[in-house]
């Protein structure tokens, strides 16, 4: 079974460039999380789908972020303009329900130089 | 959600049965515990999840005693591939949120 896909791998960019980062979830999955871990703050939610629905963007740090979830099969995770503290790895994970397991996919690391 | 705190680091051998204790003191009425673990380069993976006493799957068992002050995940001889960072959430029945903390960074020598 094919799990969460992200894309890219890995994204190198330069500061002030505008960084899109994919997600395509497990197929009938209804919520998608986005998350962001660094060394310094660890594993932290930065917004919640249900049903393509944004549901709690309270972990989204500022205005220079923002995500879609245009159907149920694929998010998007925009940043722009991009600094170098955007830097990190980058986490989608999906579920069948709002409180059901959720499965992260392999993430896509971010430097921004 | 409940504060938690759990060794930073073990070490342990190939073969050897490995117990991780997290303590979370003012843990909820209406929180189970749930474990992921993380492999470097990967996003973390459920383990196991359980409310009191002892639950048991393929991977691990999670022993929680009456109090639920304290959860432990036990790994049964352990090898190479469990190489890998250990977090303990406290998570509340019908919520989605998962607060990840530092983990426990478990590394198993040959």
């Amino acid at each position: 079974d094919a799990g969460v896909i992200q894309s890219p791998r890995h994204e190198v960019t330069e500061m002030g460039q505008e960084v899109t980062l994919r997600c395509k979830p497990i197929s009938g999955h209804n919520s998608l999380f986005w998350y962001r871990q660094t060394m310094m703050r660890g594993l932290e939610l930065l917004i919640y789908f249900n049903n393509n629905v944004p549901i709690d963007d309270s972990g989204m740090p500022e205005d220079r972020f923002s995500a879609k979830m245009p159907n149920a099969s694929f998010s998007t995770l925009k940043i722009q303009p991009s600094e170098p503290r955007d830097s990190a790895v980058y986490f989608c994970a999906s579920s069948t329900g709002e409180s059901d397991t959720q499965y992260f996919g392999p993430g896509t690391r971010l430097t921004v130089l | 959600l409940a504060k938690t705190t759990q060794p930073i680091s073990m070490d342990s051998y190939e073969g050897q049965e490995v117990n991780i204790t997290c303590s979370h003191n003012n843990i909820a009425t209406n929180d189970y515990i749930t474990w992921y673990q993380q492999f470097p380069s990967q996003g973390p993976r459920f383990i196991i999840q359980g409310y009191k006493t002892k639950v048991t799957n393929e991977v691990a068992s999670l022993f929680i005693p009456a109090d639920r002050k304290s959860s432990t995940l036990s790994l049964p001889r352990v090898s190479l591939s469990d190489t890998a960072v250990y977090y303990c959430l406290p998570r509340k029945d019908s919520s989605y949120k998962l607060i990840f903390g530092s983990g426990t960074r478990l590394l198993v020598r040959p």
